[in-house]
């Protein structure tokens, strides 16, 4: 079947613009996470969604990271005000419930440079 | 911060077994090892988890120590296809399933 999609697949733009990455998990999926991967870093937890709760934003770098899940499918992270340290690949990942023992399903990512 | 140390590289000739080790000294009873695997360019791929026991899969084996300070991710006979960099995990302490990752072992499978 299909697996989490993520878009576009890599993103330019200049320091100070706003983007949008988008993210579509397995169908039927509750639970959804966005990391991020700098060049030559490990990979780091940013928010986290599980049905209709609250989100774990506990691992937003600044206020200018902002995601949000409508009708508990796609994601849509937004990010005010690029800056050049802003630079990485973002990862979105689904699992089917969030539970600690459950798998996560990674996307491709998105490739984003601020210029 | 990360609860677990990996060697930072290894390297293993194609076709005989990879034994990746993992500590993780400070595993509290209900967390889980999981091993992640990320091949270049691309997304990270599950691998296999466990709590206690051994487990065995399609892909690999989970050799967890009794006292589960340890654990041995095994690929019984590796190919080119294996060479990523592999991510031993420690979760289960948030209860929301988010991963920590560290800076895992680069293995590179050899001709």
């Amino acid at each position: 079947g299909a697996g989490v999609s993520q878009s576009p697949s890599n993103k330019v733009t200049e320091k100070g613009k706003d983007v949008e990455l988008r993210c579509d998990p397995i169908s039927g999926h509750t639970a959804l996470y966005w990391y991020r991967q700098s060049l030559g870093q490990g990979l780091e937890f940013l928010i986290y969604f599980q049905g209709n709760s609250a989100p774990d934003k506990s691992g937003l770098p600044s206020d200018r990271f902002s995601a949000e899940r409508t009708g508990g499918s796609v994601s849509t992270l937004t990010i005010q005000r690029t800056q050049q340290e802003d630079s990485a690949v973002y990862l979105c990942a689904s699992s089917p419930d969030g539970s600690e023992a459950d798998t996560q399903y990674f996307g491709p990512g998105t490739r984003l440079t601020v210029l | 911060d990360a609860k677990t140390t990996q060697p930072t590289s290894m390297d293993c000739a194609e076709g005989r077994a990879a034994n990746l080790p993992c500590n993780h000294s400070t595993i509290s009873g209900n967390e889980y090892v999981y091993w992640y695997r990320q091949i270049h360019s691309q997304g990270p791929q599950y691998i296999i988890h466990g709590l206690k026991n051994n487990e065995t899969n399609e892909m690999a084996s989970l050799i967890i120590t009794e006292d589960r300070k340890s654990s041995t991710l095994i690929l019984p006979h590796a190919t080119l296809r294996d060479t990523a960099v592999y991510y031993c995990i420690v979760e289960g302490s948030s209860n929301t399933g988010k991963l920590i990752f560290g800076q895992g072992t680069t293995l590179q499978v050899k001709p």
